[in-house]
């Protein structure tokens, strides 16, 4: 079935780096751009950065500009997200997520940023 | 940015209330909103996307209406299962989609 599974999360001090990674099965992950979604503890959502289908476009949210990268290598179907310059506020479960394409009479559309398909989540802890 | 708020903050209802959550956007996003539930521990779970199409899978007791800047999530009929955290997303600023603060659902 169609599954995304993180790992890598853990507890890290503040300024260091961690990198996640997001397995995923059961769809042809080539074809799709690619989501982390991230959780304060007792919070609500937020969306961190998208890689387009081949890798050649990323863009992330203003709170990680310039400290995160987001990358993937299809051919291990596998999604990650290199952490650096980490801070407290950072602390969070990530999700990685993949976006709904709905076919209908032959013809596909995929609404912007709709996410059918979550990981079940990996904690990132940052503290001293 | 776009914001997005989310009314009420928590609500109580009991098994087979009619529930509404409303869901402002601080400008208009035309029809570029979804809907998600989350239970506790458990990542979301995308009910409706588009303002109103439902997404295949979920009951028919959910649905979603608005456009522009005002959404509603109605659930018709409260079940068990239902009890969580609900989020709304605006996807018109597309990747730079935002989520509401959520509302959460508990019973009475």
């Amino acid at each position: 079935q169609v599954q995304l599974v993180e790992s890598g999360g853990g507890v890290v001090q503040p300024g260091r780096s961690l990198r996640l990674s997001c397995a995923a099965s059961g769809f042809t992950f080539s074809s799709y751009g690619m989501h982390w979604v991230r959780q304060a503890p007792g919070k609500g959502l937020e969306w961190v950065a998208v890689i387009s289908y081949d890798g050649s476009n990323k863009y992330y949210a203003d709170s990680v500009k310039g400290r995160f990268t987001i990358s993937r290598d299809n051919s291990k179907n596998t999604l990650y997200l290199q952490m650096n310059s980490l801070r407290a506020e950072d602390t969070a479960v990530y999700y990685c997520a993949k976006p709904l394409l709905y076919c209908s009479g032959g013809s596909c559309y995929s609404p912007p940023d709709a996410f059918d398909i979550w990981g079940q989540g990996t904690m990132v802890t940052v503290s001293s | 940015d776009i914001q997005m708020t989310q009314s009420p903050s928590s609500l109580s209802a009991s098994v087979g209330d009619r529930v509404t959550i409303t869901c402002r956007a601080s400008q208009s996003i035309s029809s570029y909103l979804n809907w998600y539930q989350q239970k506790p521990g458990k990542a979301p779970k995308l009910l409706i996307y588009a303002a109103s199409s439902l997404q295949s899978g979920v009951p028919s007791r959910f649905s979603g209406s608005g456009s522009g800047t005002d959404f509603t999530l109605t659930i018709s009929s409260l079940q068990p299962e239902d009890f969580a955290t609900y989020y709304c997303q605006q996807s018109y600023s597309t990747p730079h989609n935002t989520f509401g603060p959520g509302t959460k659902v508990d019973i009475k």
